[in-house]
């Protein structure tokens, strides 16, 4: 099992690109989940997804994207990169059954937009 | 809202001292669930443990020791014997949304042990 794999693991754009990064696990999880991890502040929730085809808001949408076509995967989408969102992303994942089992996390993706 | 605060934002110990990362959080549910992530310097988030708010028995693992308090909304963690390899972020996590199971992190403890 690779678990859960990120790509890509680093990835430098221009303001006004646009970007996707690819969340894919191979242990049949319903829950998947992107954060952003910055300096002092954690990390915090972009968008979830609790099964094939649903997605939802978490703490940080705005300027983010988000698409469960298949279960194992997780897509984030940057239409337009700005300065702002320059950090480093973890996609997790967590299976349905079981309140309060933990998430997997995947090994990052630094982005820095220029 | 949920909340958890990690006051301490760095610390440093010589190796083989004790050390004790702080974490308070805040919820208005009777039901929740703690936890204790690590990220090495490598950069990965390794999940510890995994407490439920009904379960206040603190626990021990080799070198790693829990503490919670629902009195006093804590959950401390405690390395003993403390070694280079220790040296990390450190992360406690709330859960309370058992329909989406999210996480709400404090902002990290970075521990670094002095050889």
């Amino acid at each position: 099992n690779a678990g859960v794999t990120q790509t890509p693991k680093f990835r430098v754009l221009k303001t006004g690109q646009s970007m996707t990064l690819l969340c894919a696990q191979d242990m049949n999880h319903e829950y998947m989940y992107w954060y952003r991890q910055d300096p002092g502040m954690g990390l915090r929730l972009i968008h979830y997804s609790v099964g094939e085809g649903t997605t939802a808001k978490g703490e940080v949408p705005d300027g983010y994207n988000v698409s469960r076509l298949k279960k194992q995967n997780f897509l984030l989408g940057l239409e337009s990169a700005a300065p702002s969102q320059t950090s480093v992303y973890f996609c997790a994942s967590r299976p349905l059954a079981g309140v309060g089992n933990e998430q997997f996390f995947g090994p990052g993706t630094r982005l820095t937009v220029l | 809202a949920q909340k958890v605060t990690q006051a301490q934002t760095e610390i440093s110990v010589v190796e083989k001292e004790d050390v004790t990362l702080d974490c308070v959080y805040e919820t208005r549910d009777t039901t929740y669930y703690l936890f204790w992530y690590k990220q090495p310097p490598s950069g990965e988030l390794v999940f510890l443990i995994r407490r439920n708010s009904f379960d206040e028995q603190n626990e021990i693992s080799g070198r790693y020791s829990w503490n919670f308090q629902k009195s006093t909304s804590s959950f401390n963690f405690t390395i003993t014997a403390s070694q280079v390899v220790d040296s990390a972020v450190y992360f406690c996590a709330l859960s309370t949304d058992f329909g989406n199971e999210k996480l709400t992190f404090g902002t990290g403890t970075r521990l670094t042990i002095i050889p």
